[in-house]
């Protein structure tokens, strides 16, 4: 089972709707979670993090944590064509001396006009 | 806030050369630097953990003696890809956290496109 998993998408959504990205991870004591954003040919761009379970909001975007379901999510709403890019999620996980984030594999967005 | 920078942000090599790649945290003290590397249209590979004043710590199946890190001060980690192969072309990034950071947040350089002739 992979540690953090995300559908590879493409995720196609008509500009102005909201973009649902979703994640599931696997380690029950993993305590801070991340959304990157990763344009194509471009490094990874943090959006935001959550840490307690509930909503985060933060511009148009919104992170949602569910820690008994071992879920989190990302809604972006008013979807623009610019929010077109795969979306990381991550996770981090101590290891007893070190903390590291695991990425999932990404969603692609697609925005459509 | 929170910027790294990476340089080279593109190298071209022949096969057997060594190359050098510098990640600086421009605006924050970072007590850990990590290195990846990204293949086209996967996602990120966690190469090593760089703490600053110590020796790196690699990933299984990472070869500490190719890839060699420095990290010599808290703004810098070098990575050095030594007598690189076609195989390393690859896009390696890094990513730095702040000595002050309260939920292991990273943010990360631009990246550097290694081409191996």
């Amino acid at each position: 089972q992979k540690e953090v998993e995300q559908n590879s998408g493409p995720l196609s959504v008509p500009e102005g709707a909201i973009a649902s990205l979703n994640c599931t991870y696997s380690d029950r004591g993993s305590q801070s979670f991340f959304w990157y954003r990763q344009y194509s040919g471009k490094s990874p761009e943090l959006i935001m993090f959550i840490y307690s379970n509930g909503d985060k909001e933060d511009g148009r975007f919104t992170a949602q944590l569910n820690k008994a379901s071992q879920y989190v999510s990302l809604l972006i709403r008013d979807s623009q064509p610019s929010d077109s890019a795969t979306y990381l999620c991550a996770v981090n996980v101590n290891t007893g001396t070190a903390s590291k984030l695991t990425f999932g594999t990404g969603t692609r967005l697609q925005v459509t006009l | 806030g929170a910027v790294v920078s990476q340089h080279p942000s593109r190298v071209i090599c022949k096969s057997g050369t060594s190359v050098k790649i510098e990640c600086r945290s421009l605006d924050f003290q970072a007590t850990t630097m990590f290195w990846y590397r990204q293949f086209p249209k996967k996602s990120l590979m966690l190469m090593a953990t760089s703490n600053e004043g110590s020796k790196a710590t690699y990933e299984q199946g990472v070869e500490k003696d190719k890839f060699l890190i420095n990290h010599a001060s808290l703004t810098l980690s070098t990575l050095t890809v030594t007598s690189a192969h076609p195989e390393d072309s690859s896009f390696y990034i890094c990513s730095a956290r702040a000595l002050a950071a309260s939920y292991n947040e990273q943010f990360f350089g631009p990246g550097t496109r290694l081409t191996v002739l």
